[in-house]
């Protein structure tokens, strides 16, 4: 099946940097989607994106939908001890009641 | 956006029993979804829920094994059958409006077998 190369696949950071992660695919999807999950918790939706070049912000989170819609970013910056946890990039490859295509994620650890 | 609640939110079961578990969105939503995540991991795709006909199962998963009900437009229960240490994991339940639409996620049931 599809899938969706996250990375990286794990980040150690000191608080206050900022933080960059993306998800690459051989294929073109027309919606991204960037969720954060912490422990004993499931996904939250952190940005949506449905146009190739969208750049969307949602608090010190930005995330672009590439403009060969292959690709997202998602940047966080000046990270807090609360950022901590798995992020996960999700695709939806047609407009259609298609199901997400989710890469393996990104767990970000938040050194204070 | 959807708020989902999952019931229960964690269960430890005997090998060899079956357990349902219960999700429900504030809002009528178009689709729902059961995935399922070994902890750490990342998501895997069990079936969609139809409303008034049988779930799409993804490969790997059938009907006998994880049989899926949706009644209306807000409910959904997915049934762990038969279940063998190898079912230990978090089930999570997901909605969405339609295609090109935000999709949410349940806070998960824990299932630990015995």
């Amino acid at each position: 099946g599809q899938q969706l190369n996250q990375s990286p696949q794990s980040m150690f950071i000191q608080e206050g940097e900022d933080v960059s992660m993306n998800c690459t695919s051989s294929s073109i999807f027309n919606t991204w989607l960037w969720y954060k999950q912490e422990p004993g918790e499931g996904p939250v939706l952190l940005i949506a994106l449905y146009k190739a070049g969208e750049l969307t912000s949602n608090g010190r989170l930005t995330a672009q939908f590439g403009i060969t819609r292959k690709d997202s970013f998602l940047n966080i910056s000046a990270s807090i001890p609360s950022d901590v946890g798995i992020y996960f990039c999700a695709g939806q490859l047609s407009f259609g009641n298609t199901p997400l295509v989710f890469g393996k994620g990104t767990r970000l650890s938040v050194i204070a | 956006s959807a708020v989902i609640s999952q019931k229960p939110s964690r269960d430890i079961c005997q090998r060899g029993t079956s357990l349902t578990i219960q999700c429900q969105v504030d809002s009528q939503v178009t689709m729902m979804f059961w995935y399922r995540q070994q902890p750490g991991q990342s998501l895997t795709l069990i079936a969609t829920a139809n409303q008034g006909s049988e779930a799409t199962y993804e490969s790997g998963f059938v009907i006998d094994k994880f049989p899926i009900s949706r009644p209306n437009l807000t409910f959904s229960t997915l049934t762990v059958s038969n279940m063998s240490p190898e079912d230990s994991s978090i089930y999570l339940c997901s909605a969405r409006q339609g295609g090109g639409y935000e999709q949410y996620f349940g806070p998960g049931t824990r299932l630990t077998v015995t």
